[in-house]
């Protein structure tokens, strides 16, 4: 079984610019959440993708935007990068059972977002 | 919505003493909870998890939780600590609803086991 893997895994970029994230999902897995995870905090849920489309945001600016693709891979995009976007972004794949439910979320190692 | 509060940001603990990591949840819909441990410079790694059934729950690495619903606590312990545990534990909640599996994390407390 697969896990989570996230590319790259630590990034520089300078303020203004845009940056895409990418996450292959577990095996199995039909749904790919990400997180944004601030130096010193837990985790916060940016959004979460089902089935190629967003089904959930958390409190995020439109400039935070993903996709989702037929082999549920993932990608955050992010554009007009600020200063506080430094952080570590996680990928979290989990499968969720039509009919309601929820399931464990297995996260990748996380992506190293440097805003300079 | 739901919010999760881990009380103690730092337990400092000496090796092979037992450690308690509190963790309380607020939600107003029935919910299913975690607990993660992160590894610097690593993601999440599940310890645990309570979906149904039995309170006290079982994890990896010897730790266990109990779920109680009436104090709306998730506390987790291990009742001896090596130097390895050393790390950051997080505890998580995540609302029982329809194709949507938002997870709402505390901001985590830091296990430092001393020799």
């Amino acid at each position: 079984e697969t896990g989570v893997t996230q590319s790259p895994t630590h990034l520089i970029k300078t303020r203004g610019q845009q940056v895409t994230l990418r996450c292959s999902s577990q095996s199995g897995h039909n749904t790919v959440s990400w997180y944004q995870q601030a130096l010193g905090q837990g985790p916060q849920f940016i959004f979460q993708y089902y089935r190629e489309e967003e089904n959930g945001r958390g409190n995020f600016p439109p400039r935070f935007s993903g996709l989702q693709f037929p082999n549920y891979s993932s990608e955050l995009n992010v554009n007009a990068l600020e200063l506080d976007d430094s952080a570590l972004y996680l990928c979290a794949s989990s499968r969720l059972a039509g009919g309601g439910g929820t399931d464990t979320q297995y996260f990748g190692p996380g992506t190293r977002l440097t805003v300079l | 919505a739901q919010s999760v509060t881990q009380l103690d940001s730092q337990v400092p603990v000496f090796e092979e003493a037992p450690v308690e990591l509190r963790c309380n949840y607020s939600s107003s819909v029935s919910v299913y909870l975690f607990w993660y441990v992160q590894y610097p410079n690593q993601g999440l790694q599940l310890l645990l998890k309570y979906l149904s059934g039995s309170t006290l729950v079982k994890g990896i690495n010897g730790f266990e939780a109990e779920f109680n619903k009436s104090q709306t606590s998730f506390h987790l312990r291990k009742p001896s600590v090596h130097i390895s545990d050393t790390a950051e534990y997080f505890c998580a909640v995540s609302a029982q609803t329809y194709n949507f599996n938002k997870f709402y994390f505390g901001s985590g407390t830091k296990l430092n086991v001393k020799p």
